[in-house]
């Protein structure tokens, strides 16, 4: 069965320090993977897909994300936060069109 | 280009009664999808509609139903509400379905609830 596991729930850093949000897939086959973002009251934004091409992708607002099929990861970093990155983010995979989103995480910047 | 727009933004309504949601897709985009978000239980997929027939539907009751037009617009009808369908309703749009280049446009939802 295909599932997408986001390790924390909140996760908060100081701005200008690194942030890391973790994102683990089960998935029979390569699955596409995608981040999105939501601020509060709004809908979600694409930041960045992996779609079996550059295993490393970059996407918006300085963030990326790198694919590893050893470890089923596909965690999203930025080398230095901003106060405008405190949201809410959300790994999903998709694969023979099942969208599964994971449970999100949502991440506080310190000023 | 316009996003996605739905509507209405914001929606009270009473146990027992029936709600209709609507959503215009992105100009050009064919594919609209449909999710339910709760504190509780994350962002749920509902129904995916492309070309005006539903090609994927998620773990929701016959209560829940949704038709797109020809136009690509699409709307989503909810019966007999309960207490529990109070939610943010998300309406996302993309070109195709097609997998590998699956990029959706999310709207900013319909504010759901139920007393």
């Amino acid at each position: 069965a295909q599932s997408v596991t986001q390790l924390d729930s909140h996760v908060s850093v100081s701005e200008g320090t690194p942030v890391l949000l973790r994102c683990n897939y089960s998935s029979s086959y390569s699955p596409s993977l995608f981040w999105y973002v939501q601020h509060p009251n709004k809908g979600l934004q694409l930041l960045l897909k992996y779609t079996s091409a550059a295993t490393l992708v970059k996407g918006i607002n300085g963030f990326e994300a790198e694919f590893k099929k050893s470890e089923t990861s596909f965690h999203l970093t930025k080398p230095s936060a901003h106060m405008s990155d405190a949201a809410e983010y959300f790994c999903v995979l998709n694969r023979d069109d099942k969208i599964i989103f994971g449970k999100g995480t949502r991440l506080h910047i310190l000023p | 280009k316009a996003g996605v727009t739905q509507t209405p933004r914001y929606l009270i309504k009473t146990r027992g009664q029936q709600v209709t949601l609507s959503c215009s897709p992105i100009s050009g985009h064919r594919s609209v999808s449909w999710y339910q978000q709760t504190p509780g239980q994350g962002l749920q997929f509902l129904f995916e509609y492309f070309s005006e027939t539903q090609r994927n539907k998620g773990n929701f009751p016959g209560r829940f139903s949704g038709r797109q037009f020809s136009n690509s617009r699409s709307e989503m009808n909810v019966s007999t509400l309960e207490l529990g369908d109070s939610a943010l309703y998300l309406c996302a749009s993309s070109l195709t379905p097609d997998s590998d280049t699956y990029e959706q446009y999310f709207g900013p939802g319909t504010r759901l609830t139920v007393t």
